[in-house]
């Protein structure tokens, strides 16, 4: 089956500090992959279509110069959360679909912030 | 705006019954929607997908049904077993992109 791998799993950083979070597809090539976070007992959210080669697209509500994205490979996109805060602390997971698995999404095994 | 409600409580039932979870939607037209489950700390994985076309599905012992009349998919698992227990969600999509909007999920709870 298809894999994608999310690291870290965890981190805690400092307020003010920025983060990165990468997302790979291990067997397949993503030339789109998805951007969520999720909230204790909430439903996961979607922030951004990230795409290979060119700008990701962002939801409303989503800042796209604090959740920075790039998708540089067909197998890596990364989050990068800047001058982070306590009020970004969450669960963030990327997901990802081979081209011959139609609408079925992978995930990653998410990444816990937390801002201290 | 558009809604996707499952039942917010947790749901307890025995080993071995039928567990029965729901989802509901409003302002939406999905093409087709999934079912995930999700352990504490992880990501979702896929279940099931069914279609707009289609009103019932089966994988073990799985089963999903989908009325898009009444807006609703239910999802069942039969001989339920303790490894059932996790958060289930439902996910809805349309068209091409596989962008998905989720519910917020409902906890099952099987107990011996």
């Amino acid at each position: 089956g298809a894999v994608v791998s999310q690291h870290p799993s965890r981190v805690i950083c400092k307020s003010g500090t920025s983060v990165k979070i990468e997302c790979r597809s291990l067997d397949f090539q993503a030339t789109t992959m998805f951007w969520y976070r999720q909230f204790p007992k909430q439903s996961l959210m979607l922030m951004a279509t990230s795409n290979e080669g060119s700008k990701a697209t962002y939801e409303q509500g989503v800042e796209k110069d604090k959740f920075l994205i790039n998708h540089a490979s067909l197998t890596l996109s990364t989050l990068t959360v800047t001058s982070a805060h306590p009020e970004d602390s969450s669960f963030y997971i990327c997901s990802a679909t081979p081209t011959d698995r139609g609408t079925e999404a992978f995930f990653g095994q998410g990444t816990r912030l937390t801002v201290v | 705006s558009q809604k996707i409600e499952q039942n917010s409580e947790a749901l307890n039932i025995q080993e071995g019954k039928t567990a029965t979870l729901t989802c509901n939607y409003t302002n939406y037209s999905p093409a087709y929607l999934q079912w995930y489950r999700q352990d504490p700390g992880r990501g979702p994985v896929f279940l099931l997908l069914i279609r707009e076309n289609e009103k019932e599905k089966r994988k073990e012992r799985l089963k999903v049904t989908f009325d898009t009349t009444l807006k609703q998919s239910l999802f069942h698992i039969t001989a339920s077993q303790p490894a059932d227990s996790a958060t289930y969600l439902c996910a809805l999509g349309r068209g091409g992109g596989n962008k998905l909007t989720f519910g917020t999920g409902t906890q099952l709870k099987v107990e011996l």
